[in-house]
């Protein structure tokens, strides 16, 4: 089955550091990947939505200067934490979508990151 | 109040029951998606729906377009399945984008 890569699986970083994450699909050409937000004990919230070969949307109240997304290729989308705070600390997951339609989508494994 | 509510919270059973997971939303949507978190935190697209029932192994999904309600069953559950299974929706319209519920936490007891 289609298999979405996400590294690193946590990260540990100091306050005002950057972080990058990578989301990858590894056996199909994803047009379309979200990056999610999960705060403990919380349910999950879309942050933006990343196309190939164009801007990122973000959801309300997501500042697009602290999340930076690029999504250049058709497997490879990256959120980078800007300036990290440890209210940043969360659990960060995307997931794909396959150009087919009517598709499920594939999620990767998730990265936690804790800002000191 | 949320566009997608789940019941219950919390599931506590034993090894073998028969166990419902129900999901009511309101608004349109284009597609229901029951998803299966493990606490490493890995998720895992179970189902997508947008009518009728859906089987995969021991799991079944049934939706009701006309009364915005879903629900997933699971068979002979089995301590292998204790997880947080979440209903979410692409909203009509929405291009893929999904909407969540809150999570059922699901534990079998051996």
């Amino acid at each position: 089955g289609a298999v979405v890569s996400q590294h690193p699986s946590w990260v540990i970083c100091k306050s005002g550091t950057s972080v990058k994450i990578e989301c990858r699909s590894l056996d199909f050409q994803a047009t379309t990947m979200f990056w999610y937000r999960q705060f403990p004990k919380q349910s999950l919230m879309l942050m933006a939505t990343s196309n190939e070969g164009s801007k990122a949307t973000y959801e309300q109240g997501v500042e697009k200067d602290k999340f930076l997304i690029n999504h250049a290729s058709l497997t490879l989308s990256t959120l980078t934490v800007t300036s990290a705070h440890p209210e940043d600390s969360s659990f960060y997951i995307c997931s794909a979508r396959r150009t087919v339609t009517n598709e499920k989508l594939f999620f990767g494994s998730g990265t936690q990151l804790s800002v000191l | 109040k949320n566009e997608v509510e789940q019941s219950p919270q919390n599931l506590t059973a034993q090894e073998g029951e028969f166990i419902t997971i129900n999901c009511s939303y309101s608004v349109g949507i284009s597609a229901l998606h029951w998803l299966q978190q493990h606490p490493g935190g890995g998720i895992v697209s179970l189902f997508m729906l947008s009518s009728g029932k859906k089987k995969h192994g021991r799991l079944i999904a049934t939706i009701n377009i006309q009364e915005k309600h879903s629900s997933l069953h699971i068979t002979a559950s089995h301590p292998r399945d204790s997880a947080v299974y979440i209903c979410a929706v692409s909203i009509r319209g929405s291009n893929y984008k999904l909407t969540f519920g809150k999570g059922t936490l699901l534990t079998v007891n051996p």
